[in-house]
């Protein structure tokens, strides 16, 4: 079974460029989530999606982030504009009817 | 506020040693607990979970965590350790299986 796919792996920008991030999750998996994780904390929930509909985004910094889940499957997160503090990995996790997360293996922002 | 610690942010142990790694939450009610681990580069693997029942549980490659309600505490360990096992640990809570807090991670080296 295909894990869930995320692109690219790396990205660097300058500060007020915009970027844009991927993931395709598992087969069958109907909630995708986005996760941030700076280094040295843990990951925290960016914005939540049942099939191609908002659960949650209430820690997304929606004056430049935004996400969206056409057709309930892939789903694409954009930065815009970027600030240095925006520097992280971008970690993207779909789950069944089971709860079970599974994690893709992110995709690394680096913000000069 | 629901919260998770993990006191200790590196440790090191002997191939062969045994390990615990502290977890600590603070929640409403009992939460749902959850152990992942990263390795350098990858995404999360969940190691183990605990909802309800028998408080000691097991997880993949040896792992166990002990939920102690009293302690508020979900604590990790595995009783010999190999070189493959260095990787960050984080500890999760949720008031169900998504939207889950993380800790800030236990980073654990190995010596041979």
């Amino acid at each position: 079974e295909a894990g869930v796919a995320q692109s690219p792996r790396y990205k660097i920008i300058e500060k007020r460029q915009s970027v844009a991030f991927w993931c395709n999750p598992i087969s069958g998996h109907a909630t995708l989530y986005w996760y941030q994780q700076i280094l040295g904390q843990g990951p925290k929930l960016l914005i939540q999606f049942q099939n191609n509909g908002v659960v949650d985004d209430s820690q997304l910094p929606k004056d430049r982030f935004s996400a969206e889940r056409l057709k309930g499957v892939d789903s694409t997160l954009k930065i815009q504009p970027a600030k240095l503090e925006d520097s992280a990995v971008y970690l993207c996790a779909s789950s069944s009817f089971t709860g079970e997360l599974f994690f893709g293996e992110g995709s690394r922002l680096t913000v000069l | 506020a629901q919260s998770v610690t993990q006191p200790d942010i590196h440790i090191t142990v002997s191939e062969g040693a045994s390990l615990e790694l502290r977890c600590n939450y603070s929640y409403g009610a009992t939460p749902y607990l959850f152990w992942y681990v990263q390795s350098p580069g990858q995404g999360l693997q969940l190691l183990l979970k605990y909802f309800s029942g028998d408080t000691l549980v097991q997880g993949i490659k040896g792992f166990e965590a002990e939920f102690k309600r009293s302690q508020s505490s979900f604590n990790l360990r595995k009783p010999s350790v190999h070189w493959s096992d260095a990787a960050e640990y984080f500890c999760a809570v949720g008031f169900n299986t998504d939207k889950l807090i993380f800790g800030t991670g236990t980073r654990l080296q190995v010596f041979p």
